[in-house]
């Protein structure tokens, strides 16, 4: 069964750490895609990234960064110099296809990220 | 216009009310999501419509009642609803193509408070 599995239910860190968010992904599918969403306080799910299972280049923007190892199964999201403003609950996401037309996500049970000044 | 928009943003209603949320997505995609996400709970998703016809309908309760009338709107229909209803509602939208995994654009969400 398709399964994402975000074992880190609460982090706190201070302003200016790095920290890394874990996410790890059960599929029988050859081909798939990972997501990252982001949820502050508002409440609307904000889009980081999405990648496909053949491409494992890791990836940066700006204080983010992604490392993708189809290995382990483990699509994990770094945040480089932490600041308050990413202080938000933060979700990992597999596709599963659902029909020849459609798909739907897998959402793992989110990360807490609590940046204190 | 930002790219999916709900309304109400938030709503307090009592179980014998009849109410409906709305969304309205901006960004030409075809397939459009209700999730529903509870306090201490994962995102589950309550059902999915690509080019307006139900894909998928994940046991959710009978009074809950979608509409898709277009491929820009989608409704959720809402009556005799319980008190563990209480949630915050996420509609997302898509450009489906051969389900390949394209990424979903969420609304803000309707809090909604069942009395």
């Amino acid at each position: 069964a398709q399964k994402v599995t975000q074992a880190q239910t609460e982090i706190s860190v201070v302003e200016k750490e790095d920290v890394t968010l874990d996410c790890v992904y059960e599929t029988r599918d050859t081909t798939y895609y990972l997501f990252w969403y982001k949820q502050p306080p508002s409440g609307e799910l904000v889009f980081l990234i999405r990648r496909n299972s053949f491409d494992e280049q890791n990836e940066i923007s700006g204080r983010y960064s992604w490392n993708f190892q189809k290995s382990t199964s483990s699509f994990n999201f770094t945040i480089t110099a932490s600041q308050v403003v990413d202080s938000a609950v933060y979700f990992c996401a597999l596709s599963e296809v659902l029909s020849s037309n459609t798909g739907k996500l897998i959402f793992g049970q989110g990360t807490t990220l609590q940046v204190k000044p | 216009e930002t790219g999916v928009t709900q309304t109400p943003r938030h709503l307090v209603m009592g179980m014998t009310n009849k109410k409906s949320l709305k969304c309205e997505q901006h960004l030409g995609h075809n397939a459009m999501y209700w999730y529903k996400q509870s306090a201490k709970k994962p995102l589950e998703l309550m059902f999915v419509y690509s080019l307006e016809e139900r894909v998928e309908n994940n046991s959710v309760p009978s009074r809950f009642s979608p509409e898709c009338p277009n491929s820009s709107h989608l409704f959720l229909h809402l009556h005799t609803l319980q008190p563990e209803d209480s949630a915050l509602y996420l509609c997302a939208s898509s450009q489906d193509r051969a389900g390949k995994g394209e990424t979903q654009y969420f609304g803000p969400g309707t809090r909604l408070l069942v009395l």
